[in-house]
């Protein structure tokens, strides 16, 4: 079973915020909610994770809500650059197990 | 430099042969990861490792065999069994659970079975 649920697709106009959705309804109160993001066919890249408590760093914010059952990745200011395959990640506190699944598609335009 | 090399980058093989993959690490990570990716779809995992001598199977290990027999290196082996093996393959690596962003991945190998 998918552990996380995202919108295939998401469009957003450059220089908007980009909102991406994640439903993570079972997540467990020892598990991590990470993104990363892949452009074109290059391995995807860390972004932001965090446990319950909401996150900012450089590239993003990460909104958790709070019964952890569904998390937004705001990217605050979308580039051209930022079009790529953008994934939401549950993590077991005690497994390195690292599924991606199929992630959403955000495409910025000009 | 630190990294993660797989190799070949592109490989084509003939319908029915194995083929392996390479992937070496020298940061001295004790997680290792393969992962395929169809065009336009997103990664699924075939194997992973935790530690030397171990491996779990992912979502897709049926057609697909690994070994870890040094902390630096993780191949895949494509079988025969695979049925439709023509893909894109991602090798990754994994240190401490608390920085999540350790993760490495290769450049990634192209197969193509003709």
């Amino acid at each position: 079973d998918a552990k996380t649920t995202q919108p295939p697709s998401m469009d957003c106009a450059e220089g908007r915020a980009a909102n991406l959705p994640c439903n993570h309804s079972t997540i467990s109160g020892n598990e991590y909610v990470y993104w990363y993001r892949q452009i074109h066919s290059q391995g995807p890249q860390y972004i932001i994770h965090g446990l319950k408590n909401n996150e900012t760093n450089e590239m993003a914010s990460l909104i958790i809500t709070e019964d952890r059952k569904s998390s937004t990745l705001i990217l605050p200011h979308a580039t051209l650059r930022d079009t790529a395959v953008y994934y939401c990640i549950v993590r077991l506190y005690n497994n390195n197990d690292m599924r991606f699944g199929a992630g959403t598609r955000l495409t910025v335009k000009p | 430099d630190g990294g993660i090399t797989q190799s070949p980058k592109y490989l084509f093989r003939k319908e029915g042969q194995n083929v392996t993959l390479s992937c070496e690490q020298n940061l001295n990570h004790d997680a290792m990861y393969w992962y395929r990716q169809d065009p336009g779809q997103g990664l699924r995992l075939i194997y992973y490792s935790q530690i030397v001598n171990d491996f779990q199977k992912g979502d897709i290990a049926e057609g697909y065999s690994v070994s870890r027999e040094k902390k630096e290196s993780f191949p895949l082996t494509v079988t025969s069994a695979q049925k439709n093996p023509t893909a894109f393959y991602l090798c990754a690596s994994m240190g401490q659970f608390f920085s999540g962003n350790t993760i490495y991945f290769g450049e990634g190998s192209w197969l193509t079975v003709v």
